[in-house]
């Protein structure tokens, strides 16, 4: 079966710190993989692609599929940078169970 | 655009009662799709619709959910009897093919 894994539930970072978000996959053919964010109070919205290969927010995602792995990174986290992160898989739309990113002053 | 549309936001309701929720997907868009999301499982797929047609239930968790899209416009997910396990933010999305989705605001869901 397809699925999506996410393996750290919650993720704290200090502001100015690198933070990398985890998200590996299991999939038989090419996948095609989103980020998705939710802020606080905001609806889930797409974050990146990986077919994009740009950098929104100052975050990228590389796709290694070698190591069937999608890991969201970012240099230099912000405060506004906390939120609900969801790695998907765009061929069956399910995602992963997600990391709430806190990032403190 | 407004968006997707979902109704209500919050729902709070007794164990036994049904619950109907409501999505409204953009226009234009042929894919609908229904989430549940919770701390301990985070998003869940539920059911999603092709052109009004479903094509996998397999996330349905039991038969008291049931899930409907008469036209393209509308789809409802239904819960009859409804349990306190069900309570949890549910979402709905659309998206047209190949394109990325875009989330209805979602209904949280109490059930006591």
């Amino acid at each position: 079966a397809q699925r999506v894994t996410q393996p750290e539930k919650l993720l704290s970072v200090f502001k100015g710190a690198p933070v990398e978000l985890k998200c590996n996959y299991s999939y038989s053919g090419s996948p095609e993989l989103f980020w998705y964010v939710q802020y606080s109070r905001q609806r889930l919205q797409l974050l990146l692609r990986h077919i994009s290969r740009e950098s929104i927010k100052g975050f990228t995602a590389d796709l290694n599929k070698g190591e069937t792995s999608f890991h969201l990174k970012k240099p230099f986290a912000q405060e506004e940078d906390s939120a609900m992160y969801y790695c998907a898989l765009m061929d069956d739309m399910r995602f992963g169970a997600g990391t709430r990113l806190t990032v403190k002053p | 655009d407004a968006g997707v549309i979902q109704s209500p936001r919050h729902e709070v309701t007794e164990m036994g009662q049904e619950v109907t929720l409501r999505c409204k997907p953009i226009s234009g868009h042929d894919y609908l799709f229904w989430y549940r999301q919770t701390m301990m499982r985070g998003l869940e797929l539920l059911i999603y619709f092709n052109n009004n047609v479903p094509i996998d239930d397999s996330g349905m968790p039991e038969d008291r959910f049931s899930a409907k899209m008469p036209n393209a416009s509308f789809s409802t997910l239904k819960i009859q009897p409804s349990e306190p396990r069900d309570s949890a933010v549910y979402f709905c999305a659309s998206r047209t093919s190949g394109n990325e989705q875009f989330f209805g605001p979602g209904t949280r869901l109490t059930v006591l």
